[in-house]
């Protein structure tokens, strides 16, 4: 069974704190993606990686950061969590060649206070 | 940037009808799209996916059709049960998502 997996459901961070939510995956997948969702706005692509060490600005990097350091492994740093980062954040990966479907993590709810 | 977006917000059917969900979008480059299905609590659910070189694809009680003319997708479901009851989203994934269409079924 494949596998995406995010290290919380849920968190509470404060104004300022640095901020890591991680994602592994299991399906040696080549790219990875972090999102993040908000009422009416639907799925919004913060970061992505198509391989180790390697990193793309999506839509909304601003306030944010990624680590690629191993295949399996993605990091969003929040590096000084804001209250307008609140939000559900989702993390994907997806193999490259014909047939890209995304696998999605369950997501790791985060509330900056 | 370019996008990919939902007709409507919410859509609301009686169970055992077909529903009709559309999504528009704006990359004509775009060859590779996925229909997800994301229900409350949960992450984003693959559905059935299509290529660019296709119009329409079947799976198990779901169609989707491609008009690349038009640069249109829409996922119809046949005999909605309330199981269907989620938000359903279409996605090529670089492109990014709409906001998704909200699916309630009526019992």
């Amino acid at each position: 069974d494949v596998k995406v997996t995010q290290s919380s459901r849920y968190l509470v961070k404060r104004t300022g704190e640095k901020v890591f939510l991680e994602c592994v995956q299991d399906m040696d997948h080549e790219n990875m993606f972090w999102y993040r969702q908000d009422p009416g706005l639907g799925l919004r692509l913060i970061y992505f990686s198509y391989d180790v060490k390697m990193k793309e600005k999506g839509d909304i990097p601003e306030g944010y950061s990624v680590s690629r350091e191993k295949k399996e492994r993605f990091s969003l740093i929040l590096e000084s969590a804001s209250t307008n980062q609140t939000s559900m954040y989702l993390c994907a990966s997806s193999s490259t060649g014909p047939n890209t479907e995304a696998f999605f993590g369950q997501g790791t709810r985060l509330t900056v206070v | 940037g370019e996008s990919v977006g939902l007709h409507l917000p919410t859509l609301s059917v009686q169970e055992g009808d077909n529903s009709i969900i559309n999504c528009a979008y704006s990359n004509s480059a775009s060859d590779y799209f996925i229909w997800y299905k994301q229900e409350s609590g949960k992450g984003p659910q693959f559905i059935i996916d299509i290529r660019s070189n296709m119009d329409k694809r079947q799976g198990q009680r779901v169609t989707v059709l491609l008009n690349k003319t038009v640069k249109h997708l829409s996922l119809q479901i046949a005999a909605t049960q309330p199981g269907d009851s989620a938000v359903y989203f279409c996605a090529e994934i670089r492109s990014g998502f709409g906001p998704g269409t909200s699916l309630s079924v009526i019992p």
